[in-house]
């Protein structure tokens, strides 16, 4: 069974502060790795992807990748009120061209 | 990103009955996902669809329960047959795009689906 692990949340955290979101992947042949952000009521909508070790910054956003450790993170910088969502990470198994997705992680951005 | 469209973006059916649903890329694509997204859980794939190709479905999904049409490279359809009030769900679809990175994904609005 390929899982993708995310603690569910909520991850609170004040307006300004770094947000840390976490995901671990259970295959080690997965080749690319995504962090979708949905909003309530809305579909998700693709902000990051990362395919290398280390760090993908775009924005106030930075993936993290430790294929080693499979284990893959996002990063908010300064984060907003706006930024409140869940946030999911999927994985794109070596070879298959699909993805799976983890839970979810909702975070809550307070003033 | 593409433009995704999905129609209808939700309907309330009745138990035993079909509906379909269409998924519109504004660009030609290799190929679209059919997703499920049930109340407050993760997205789930229910199959894969290539064009000129029969479907690709994933565990615990069936062509008879999900049929899935793909008669060209911008458009799907996906019937959810013979309704149970278990069926309600989001149904999502997504496109990969030949100009973007490999297996990146864009979905669609998503179609909320009631079975009473």
């Amino acid at each position: 069974q390929k899982e993708v692990e995310q603690n569910s949340g909520p991850l609170s955290v004040p307006e300004g502060a770094i947000a840390s979101l976490n995901c671990t992947y259970s295959d080690r042949g997965s080749q690319s790795f995504f962090w979708y952000r949905q909003y309530s009521g809305k579909s998700p909508e693709l902000i990051m992807s990362i395919y290398s070790n280390g760090d993908k910054e775009d924005g106030r956003f930075t993936a993290q990748l430790n294929k080693a450790s499979q284990y893959v993170s996002l990063l908010i910088r300064d984060s907003q009120p706006s930024d409140s969502a869940t946030y999911l990470c999927a994985v794109n198994l070596g070879g298959y061209n699909k993805l799976i997705f983890g839970a979810g992680t909702r975070l809550a951005v307070h003033p | 990103s593409a433009v995704i469209s999905q129609k209808p973006s939700r309907d309330i059916c009745q138990r035993g009955t079909s509906l379909t649903i269409q998924c519109q890329v504004d660009s030609q694509v290799t190929m679209m996902f059919w997703y499920r997204q049930q109340p407050g859980q993760s997205l789930t794939l229910i199959a894969t669809a290539n064009q000129g190709s029969e479907a690709t479905y994933e565990s615990g999904f069936v062509i008879d329960k999900f049929p899935i049409s793909r008669p060209n490279l911008t458009f799907s359809t996906l019937t959810v047959s013979n309704m149970s009030p278990e069926d309600s769900s989001i149904y999502l679809c997504s496109s990969d795009r030949a100009d973007r990175s490999y297996n990146e994904q864009f979905f669609g609005p998503g179609t909320r689906l009631t079975v009473l």
